[in-house]
């Protein structure tokens, strides 16, 4: 299996602008799960998919932040009206309820930072 | 709600040394899972391994050996002989077993530097 990959692996971006991120998970994983990690700090859970259905998300997600993974594969995040408090980590993890009792296995994550 | 702290910010230790990443956790569910991450210096977690809260046996796998103790909510994680390469951010999770609960709660995290 191929890994789960995130792209773009960095972004700079001014505040204010919007910004998407995208996430690639190991192929026949039907779990997709979102997450944020600030320094210093372990990740949060931000929102999780079955499929292509949004079945969780955190209070963390503010409407600013719109999650999608429209054929159940692949999957967007897009922040919108970005602030300096959005810089961090965002890890994308994938699962497979099938294998491993539902290990979550982690992309190698997007650095956002907000100038 | 749950919680996990890791009350150990950074540890130093020379090769070779055993080291011990404590772990305890507080939770009101009476099944769940408890994870190791790794996150070397590329950023990438890293699953190490998941244990379940029915299943107490302690296990070892090479240098790696973990503690489930459920009276204290305690899950530590040894590494025997440490290595330069065990430099890492070592995180510890918990997640309910219920129908529909998938988050993961992790710790803040416990930043291990091996020095040769």
């Amino acid at each position: 299996d191929t890994g789960v990959s995130q792209d773009p692996r960095h972004k700079i971006t001014k505040r204010g602008q919007n910004v998407t991120f995208r996430c690639d998970p190991i192929s026949e994983h039907n779990r997709l799960y979102w997450y944020r990690q600030t320094l210093g700090q372990g990740p949060e859970f931000l929102t999780y998919f079955q499929n292509e259905a949004q079945l969780e998300k955190s209070r963390l997600l503010s409407d600013r932040f719109s999650a999608e993974r429209p054929k159940g594969s692949f999957s967007t995040l897009e922040i919108q009206r970005t602030e300096q408090g959005d810089s961090a980590m965002y890890l994308c993890a994938s699962s497979s309820p099938g294998r491993g009792e539902y290990e979550q296995y982690f992309g190698p994550g997007t650095r956002l930072t907000v100038t | 709600a749950q919680k996990v702290t890791q009350a150990q910010t950074e540890i130093s230790v020379v090769e070779k040394e055993d080291v011990t990443l404590d772990c305890v956790y507080e939770t009101r569910d009476t099944t769940y899972y408890l994870f190791w991450y790794k996150q070397p210096p590329s950023g990438e977690l890293v699953f190490l391994i998941r244990r379940n809260s029915f299943d107490e046996q302690n296990e070892i796998s090479g240098r790696y050996s973990w503690n489930f103790q459920k009276s204290t909510s305690s899950f530590n994680f040894t590494i025997t002989a440490s290595q330069v390469v065990d430099s890492a951010v070592y995180f510890c999770a918990l997640r309910p077993i219920i129908q529909g609960a998938q988050k993961l709660v992790f710790g803040q995290g416990t930043r291990l530097t091996i020095n040769p």
